[in-house]
């Protein structure tokens, strides 16, 4: 069964703290991997797609990694805004169909 | 370009009874996906729509129905509601022939119910 399992379950940094998110999935052939950020009481907000072990992609002080069995979305140098939940999806050949993780729950300290 | 719209923002029902959700995709995608979402929880998938057909269904009963309307406008309409029914049900629009992009969701319509 394809399944996809984020750690930790949340995570309190102080400001400029580094740090690394992780996505772990098993699943039959995978078709791509998407990170969003979801702020309270609002929907998802796309944030990266990668589609093939290697693959890195950054935006400000985000960065999301690839391998054969998981995913790392590393924040460098975080600030308060952005404490946000941070979940990762997968979408696959054996199912056709978009399988979220349970996502996890930043909070940067000022 | 308007994103994915939903309607209503917040919603009270009791149990048992019928609710009614809206969703607008984004201008140019085809396709609608609901999903729900309890409380510290991801996104589960309910179904996708296309071409006014539902195409995919996850592990959900047939309480839960849809309706995907010509102009790819959506509804999701959930009957005999439980306690357990009370989540923020988000939809997202995609491109049918484009699955592997990423799906642009809305803001979800908050569901309590008493």
């Amino acid at each position: 069964e394809d399944q996809v399992t984020q750690s930790p379950e949340a995570l309190r940094l102080q400001e400029g703290e580094s740090s690394s998110l992780n996505c772990s999935y098993t699943v039959s052939g995978l078709r791509g991997l998407f990170w969003y950020r979801q702020d309270p009481g609002k929907g998802p907000e796309f944030l990266f797609t990668l589609y093939s072990a290697g693959e890195e992609k950054e935006k400000e002080r985000l960065k999301a990694t690839l391998t054969k069995k998981e995913s790392f979305l590393h924040i460098t140098a975080p600030k308060p805004e952005d404490s946000a939940t941070y979940l990762c999806a997968v979408y696959t050949s054996g199912t056709y169909k978009y399988i979220f993780g349970t996502g996890t729950r930043l909070k940067v300290l000022a | 370009d308007a994103g994915v719209t939903q309607s209503p923002t917040h919603l009270i029902k009791t149990r048992g009874q019928q609710v009614t959700l809206r969703c607008s995709p984004k201008s140019g995608h085809d396709t609608v996906s609901w999903y729900q979402q309890a409380l510290g929880q991801g996104p589960q998938f309910i179904f996708q729509y296309y071409e006014e057909e539902e195409r995919q269904r996850g592990n959900f009963p047939d309480r839960f129905s849809g309706h995907q309307f010509p102009n790819y406008s959506s509804e999701l309409n959930v009957n005999a509601l439980l306690l357990g029914d009370s989540a923020l049900y988000l939809c997202a629009s995609s491109l049918f022939d484009r699955s592997e992009e990423p799906q642009h969701f809305g803001d979800g319509t908050r569901l309590s119910i008493l």
